[in-house]
């Protein structure tokens, strides 16, 4: 079976700085690699995902991620934050062809300005 | 375009009382359909999941069942809840073999 670790669980981060959230995974066969945003009181919204082809990944509202097998990766990043980012933000893995997500247990963002 | 539809939105019931939550899908056809529960602190856990009308998959034992009546409707029930059970449930959605699509949840807070 799949799992996800989420390196940090929590980010402070001030306004139009960098921020990189750090994902491992484990997996004896191929996977896909996704990473969600919740805001408070909301639900998951995709951010971006990786089935194959271009390790860089880019998706919504600025974010991307670059899946490394070697190292089992796939760190999400935003190279100028807005307050706006601050939320709950989960990767997740899934087998080819599996019916099942497996999550990993977030990462709270908080921008300040 | 495909949505997915979630109520109650807010819920506060008794210990004890019974749970009805519903999820229904728009714009789409036999989806895989998925219950999931954060409780505080923790991440999300896998409930249930159906790939189709009447299959049902536990993931964990507990106070919770989960009913799929027709191809675009996923029902999360219990008979007695507890104090455990308060959390935050989204319902989830997938066709095809790769992206999830969650519902907006419903916060439950049992009493």
């Amino acid at each position: 079976a799949q799992s996800v670790t989420q390196l940090d669980s929590q980010v402070p981060v001030f306004e139009e700085a960098p921020v990189e959230l750090r994902c491992n995974y484990s997996s004896s066969v191929s996977v896909y690699l996704f990473w969600y945003v919740q805001y408070p009181n909301q639900g998951l919204q995709l951010l971006l995902k990786y089935l194959s082809g271009s390790t860089l990944v880019k998706g919504i509202n600025g974010f991307e991620a670059e899946f490394n097998k070697s190292q089992t990766s796939f760190h999400l990043r935003k190279p100028s934050v807005h307050i706006s980012d601050t939320a709950e933000y989960f990767c997740a893995v899934s087998r080819s062809n599996d019916y099942k997500l497996s999550f990993g247990a977030g990462t709270t963002v908080t921008v300040r300005a | 375009s495909q949505t997915i539809h979630q109520w109650p939105a807010t819920l506060v019931q008794p210990v004890g009382s019974p749970l009805s939550l519903e999820c229904t899908v728009e714009g789409t056809s036999n989806p895989n359909l998925y219950w999931y529960r954060q409780a505080a602190g923790r991440g999300l856990q896998l409930l249930f999941y159906s790939v189709g009308i009447g299959q049902i998959s536990s993931e964990v034992p507990q106070n919770l069942s989960a009913s799929r009546p027709q191809d675009r409707q996923f029902i999360l029930s219990s008979k007695k809840l507890l104090l455990s059970d308060s959390g935050f449930y989204l319902c989830a959605w997938k066709t095809g073999t790769d992206t999830q699509y969650f519902g907006p949840g419903t916060r439950l807070t049992v009493l």
